[in-house]
């Protein structure tokens, strides 16, 4: 099956910095890419997706990137902000497979 | 609209006992999802209901676990008889789509603890 690995499992930037988070997968068939915010207490939602046949996808200050050939996606935040303070999951989705498997998660701090 | 709703939010149990965890998923959606996280390590996938009928079930632990969805709206888990290592977080997520793969919307999860 699929094996999704996440670095670092945790991040401390100074506010304003970027933030670089990283994920590799093992199985050529995965074609979605999820990423999921967790903050305190809340339930994860989804910040920003990719699919396989495109290469990179920005929404303001967030931005995945996808290497299909060295299986690795990584997530971008620029300008950050405390607020972005929060657990990250990467994800891969195989195709025709309806289920999400996960890295281990980001601890991300923001430091004002 | 309102979100996917777990219940309960937390619960606490001793070795042995029985726990039936739930999960409302947003109305219309088909497509409904076990996953559990155990402390700081990945969300794992449990289950995936497509209606009331289960589509893939590969990541039930051991039978111990039962999953139902009767009526093809809310969920059951239930863990019986609970051990210590079943200790996580449940989270259930439901989704519109019937084929192809998109956004998973999740509930806030349920904290289980077994004593």
């Amino acid at each position: 099956g699929e094996n999704v690995e996440q670095h670092p499992s945790t991040l401390s930037v100074q506010e304003g910095d970027s933030a670089v988070i990283k994920c590799t997968y093992s199985d050529s068939a995965s074609n979605y890419f999820p990423w999921y915010k967790q903050e305190l207490g809340k339930r994860p939602q989804l910040i920003i997706d990719i699919r396989s046949n495109v290469g990179e996808k920005k929404d303001q200050r967030i931005a995945v990137t996808l290497n299909k050939t060295a299986k690795h996606f990584s997530l971008h935040i620029t300008e950050t902000q405390p607020e972005d303070s929060a657990v990250y999951f990467c994800a891969a989705s195989p195709h025709n497979f309806n289920k999400f498997y996960f890295g281990s998660g980001t601890k991300l701090n923001v430091k004002p | 609209e309102a979100g996917v709703t777990q219940f309960p939010s937390h619960s606490v149990i001793e070795k042995g006992q029985t726990v039936t965890l739930r999960c409302d998923p947003i109305s219309g959606h088909d497509n409904l999802y076990w996953y559990r996280r155990v402390m700081g390590k990945e969300i794992k996938f449990l289950l995936h209901f497509v209606k009331e009928s289960k589509q893939d079930e590969s990541g039930m632990p051991n039978n111990r676990f039962l999953a139902e969805r009767t009526g093809g709206t809310y969920s059951t888990l239930k863990v019986q008889p609970a051990e210590l290592e079943d200790s996580g977080v449940y989270f259930c997520a439901s989704s519109p789509r019937l084929a192809g793969v998109g956004e998973q919307y999740f509930g806030p999860g349920t904290r289980l603890t077994v004593t």
